[in-house]
């Protein structure tokens, strides 16, 4: 059961245009969502989160949308730059009774390409 | 610091035979995770201990899978027999207690079962 998937695998997008990278979730007691960001031959780095008690987290280039109702998130890169092609994975954090169970679930990952 | 350390970061082996891989989480963080990675289901979560203690286990997928924490600084996920379907990318993974939400990714091992 995939409680959080990218349903994009890939995303084409033209330098200094709009990447949207989009993620869903599946379970109401996430209360805390992270995109992390994969290079090839390297491990995912932490890019920007939010916390489930807000709906938009903005750090420079990047914006992370929540929409809890929709169970949906989505990540804004504006403008985007070949430097950002790399693989985006989004994950959640449990929360339940008030315990964070400490352990991240993560999609599946969307591939981006921006090209020059 | 030197981040989260793993080895071997490439291993080949054939099916049958046990294989070992090793992390090293960062000085001072008390979790430590590991996950596999794959094209169909991304990043999976196997396992994770706070101060060397297994807390979940529940990613594991058979009893050929088995890892342990002897110390705060040492980690190993060891498979016994290996078979082809466990060829994928292992990561370990770190984080302090204090920042409950952010970890922090060795390089990954890529792991080929022939």
């Amino acid at each position: 059961d995939q409680q959080v998937k990218q349903n994009s695998p890939s995303l084409s997008v033209q330098e200094g245009r709009i990447s949207i990278l989009n993620c869903d979730y599946t379970n109401s007691m996430f209360d805390y969502f992270l995109w992390y960001k994969k290079y090839p031959a390297e491990g995912p780095t932490f890019l920007i989160s939010i916390s489930s008690i807000k709906d938009k987290n903005e750090d420079g280039r990047f914006t992370v949308f929540l929409n809890k109702s929709a169970k949906h998130l989505s990540l804004h890169i504006v403008p985007s730059q070949p430097g950002d092609s790399a693989v985006y994975f989004c994950a959640a954090n449990l929360n339940a009774g008030g315990t964070s169970y400490g352990k991240l679930t993560f999609g599946q990952g969307t591939i981006l390409t921006v090209h020059p | 610091d030197a981040g989260v350390i793993q080895s071997p970061r490439h291993e080949v082996t054939e099916m049958g035979q046990e294989v070992t891989l090793r992390c090293k989480p960062i000085s001072g963080h008390d979790y430590l995770f590991w996950y596999r990675q794959t094209m169909m289901r991304g990043l999976e979560l196997l396992i994770y201990f706070n101060n060397n203690v297994p807390i979940d286990d529940s990613g594991m997928p058979e009893d050929r899978f088995s890892a342990k924490m002897p110390n705060a600084s040492f980690s190993t996920l060891k498979i016994q027999p290996s078979e082809p379907r466990d060829s994928a990318v292992y990561f370990c993974a770190s984080r302090f207690r204090q920042n409950q939400e952010t970890q922090y990714f060795g390089p990954g091992t890529r792991l080929l079962v022939l």
